[in-house]
């Protein structure tokens, strides 16, 4: 069975603040993806970024950077200099890479709140 | 390309009533997913097909009953509504050759009284 466990119900930050979402994952496959989306006041979900198990470089997206650490089973992912519109929930998943049906397992989200 | 869209999006419901959401998707995935989202608990899958006239169970689909007659559409019907199915719902839809990636539509929000 998949788990994926996001510690942090709610972060609150001053605009221009570093934040740092973690994100602990469960998984007896050997290969899997790792997902990070953004679900902003409006509803929708964003796709963020997608890391497969075989890579763990670091990767950076402006200011934006997730940390991968396979032997701690952590996804962790940092906003550098917060803005108010980072302001969300975020969510990690997870998902088996198999031929046919890939389901995604959520974590229970962090809610983000950056203020002015 | 509209991508996946879902309607409607926000519906109330009395107890024991019965409701269909649609799921339509226009970028013809195999793989279509219908997902609950509770306060707290992510997103949990409720059941998902991965080609026209095939439907699977997923994480919790009791109360729930799926149909996918149509390669484009993923119907999620409701027979008898309970209070406990009030949450928002999100509809996803993946390619086989790229079938981690999942596109997400708006969400419905539905409110069972």
């Amino acid at each position: 069975a998949q788990k994926v466990t996001q510690a942090q119900t709610e972060i609150s930050v001053v605009e221009k603040e570093d934040v740092t979402l973690d994100c602990v994952y469960e998984t007896r496959d050997t290969t899997y993806y790792l997902f990070w989306y953004k679900q902003p006041p409006s509803g929708e979900l964003v796709f963020l970024i997608r890391r497969n198990s075989f890579d763990e470089q670091n990767e950076i997206s402006g200011r934006y950077s997730w940390n991968f650490q396979k032997s701690t089973s952590s996804f962790n992912f940092t906003i550098t200099a917060s803005q108010v519109v980072d302001s969300a929930v975020y969510f990690c998943a997870l998902s088996a890479i198999k031929a046919a049906g890939n389901k995604l397992t959520f974590g229970g989200g962090t809610r983000v709140l950056v203020k002015p | 390309n509209a991508g996946v869209t879902q309607t409607p999006k926000f519906r109330v419901l009395k107890t024991g009533q019965s409701m269909t959401l649609l799921c339509a998707q226009d970028m013809n995935h195999e793989y279509m997913y219908w997902y609950r989202q509770d306060p707290g608990m992510g997103l949990r899958l409720i059941h998902y097909s991965v080609g026209e006239g095939t439907t699977a169970k997923g994480e919790v689909p009791d109360g729930y009953n799926v149909s996918r007659l149509k390669k484009q559409n993923f119907l999620l019907g409701l027979e008898s509504a309970a209070p406990s199915q009030t949450s928002v719902y999100f509809c996803a839809s993946s390619d086989p050759a790229s079938p981690e990636t999942q596109y997400f539509g708006p969400g419905t929000r539905l409110l069972v009284l």
